[in-house]
């Protein structure tokens, strides 16, 4: 079963620059979920969606970041402007969803971000 | 909201054993998860854990009490490669969809 992919690994760009994540969940999770780890903390949810509404962006600094999850498949962040502390690693993770189960989520690589 | 607590850092010797604790405050409680994140890698799912006891898995295990708001994560016979952070999380239903909140994570040294 292939795990949760994202892409790019890596991105370095200027303050005020935009810059995009992918994210492409494991087969048949409906559970999507973007969270900024910044180095030394734990991975912090900035928006969780089922198939392709969003259930929770309260986290979100929506003036920069924006999120979508076309289809109830793939999803894209983007921040833009980008500021010197968004530097942080950005996970994507998936999981089933459902009522009473474990459901433990599967994350991706996780991209990290450099802002200069 | 929620509210998790963990140690930040540990250090513990190699074929010891070591608890890590977490407690958290939380009005809708409906699950706590252990993961293991090696430093530069995403984290990996550990244990679950719904109802109050123990729950053993190998060299890990996880015990959980829902009314003191309490779980441990307990690593046997301890390797290098158990050197990570251990995230705690807790798992709410209140706001009438599944919510995941983090802990910060406590990081384990394991010394030869």
């Amino acid at each position: 079963e292939a795990g949760v992919a994202q892409s790019p690994r890596y991105k370095i760009i200027e303050k005020r620059q935009s810059v995009a994540f992918w994210c492409n969940p494991i087969s048949g999770h409906a559970t999507l979920y973007w969270y900024q780890q910044i180095l030394g903390q734990g991975p912090k949810l900035l928006i969780q969606f089922q198939n392709n509404g969003v259930v929770d962006d309260s986290q979100l600094p929506k003036d920069r970041f924006s999120a979508e999850r076309l289809k109830g498949v793939d999803s894209t962040l983007k921040i833009q402007p980008a500021k010197l502390e968004d530097s942080a690693v950005y996970l994507c993770a998936s999981s089933l969803a459902g009522g009473s189960g474990v459901y433990e989520q599967y994350f991706g690589p996780g991209t990290r971000l450099t802002v200069t | 909201g929620q509210n998790i607590d963990q140690p930040t850092e540990m250090t513990a010797t190699e074929g010891a054993i070591v608890q890590i604790n977490c407690t958290y405050q939380t009005s809708g409680f409906n699950g706590l998860f252990w993961y293991q994140q090696h430093a530069g890698e995403a984290p990996t799912f550990l244990s679950y854990n719904v109802l109050d006891g123990l729950e053993e898995k190998g060299r890990f295990s996880s015990f959980l009490s829902r009314s003191k708001g309490y779980s441990y994560l307990l690593l046997k016979e301890l390797q290098m490669k158990d050197s990570a952070s251990y995230l705690c999380a807790v798992r709410d239903r209140s706001g009438g969809y599944q919510k995941v909140t983090f802990g910060t994570g406590t990081k384990l040294q394991v010394i030869p």
